[in-house]
């Protein structure tokens, strides 16, 4: 069974550092791993997608990259503002015994101070 | 504007009264799914759809059914409900399984007394 952990559960930081967020996850065989972001109260947004078959993907200050020999994806932040305050998930996309499954991770609050 | 719409975003209802909580895409995407979100346990995939007329269960599909009689449309019903229940829910929706970003509708906050 699949299973999706991300560590820390909890991140504090200044404002304008470099922060990586982990996902792990035990089952290489994935279709994809996508990052979302919630805020509180809110709903899901999708920030970015890596299929299987790439190694990381960037989208303005974010890059995501995956290894899925190692079971790891890994969030990078770049110059971080009080704006990037939410919780990170992170989700395994993959097709286990003819169902689509859809795992996520408990998510990282990360918290930046002005 | 592309979107996944839920309604109710709040409900509080009462043990064993049916009720039904509505999710519609206007993507014409095929996938549609249903999720749960509760503290310390994280999403939980309830049942998905792959495309008109297709179902099937997800992780904790017990208490919940669906059905998906047109694309657009993905309503999650809740025939006796219980307070076990209680919950963020999430619709979601893709263009089909596997390659493509997921997006989601903005969750219904469910209280059942």
């Amino acid at each position: 069974k699949q299973e999706v952990t991300q560590i820390p559960a909890a991140l504090s930081v200044p404002e304008g550092e470099n922060l990586v967020l982990n996902c792990s996850f035990t089952d290489s065989a994935i279709y994809n791993l996508q990052w979302f972001r919630q805020d509180p109260g809110k709903g899901l947004t999708s920030l970015l997608l890596i299929q299987s078959s790439q190694r990381e993907q960037t989208s303005g200050r974010l890059n995501a990259s995956l290894d899925k020999s190692s079971g790891r994806s890994t969030l990078y932040i770049a110059a971080s503002q009080p704006g990037d305050s939410a919780t990170y998930l992170c989700a395994v996309r993959a097709l286990q015994g003819g169902s689509e499954k859809l795992v996520f991770g408990k998510g990282t609050k990360l918290t930046v101070n002005p | 504007e592309a979107q996944v719409t839920q309604n109710p975003r709040y409900l509080i209802t009462v043990t064993g009264k049916k009720l039904t909580v509505t999710c519609s895409q206007n993507m014409n995407h095929e996938y549609m799914s249903w999720y749960r979100q509760d503290p310390g346990l994280g999403l939980r995939q309830i049942y998905y759809s792959m495309n008109v007329e297709v179902t099937d269960k997800g992780d904790v599909p017990e208490g919940y059914k669906v059905s998906r009689k047109e694309k657009r449309n993905f309503p999650l019903i809740l025939e006796s409900p219980s307070p076990n229940q209680t919950s963020l829910y999430f619709c979601a929706s893709s263009w089909a399984l596997g390659a493509n970003v997921l997006t989601f509708g903005a969750g219904s906050r469910l209280t059942v007394l």
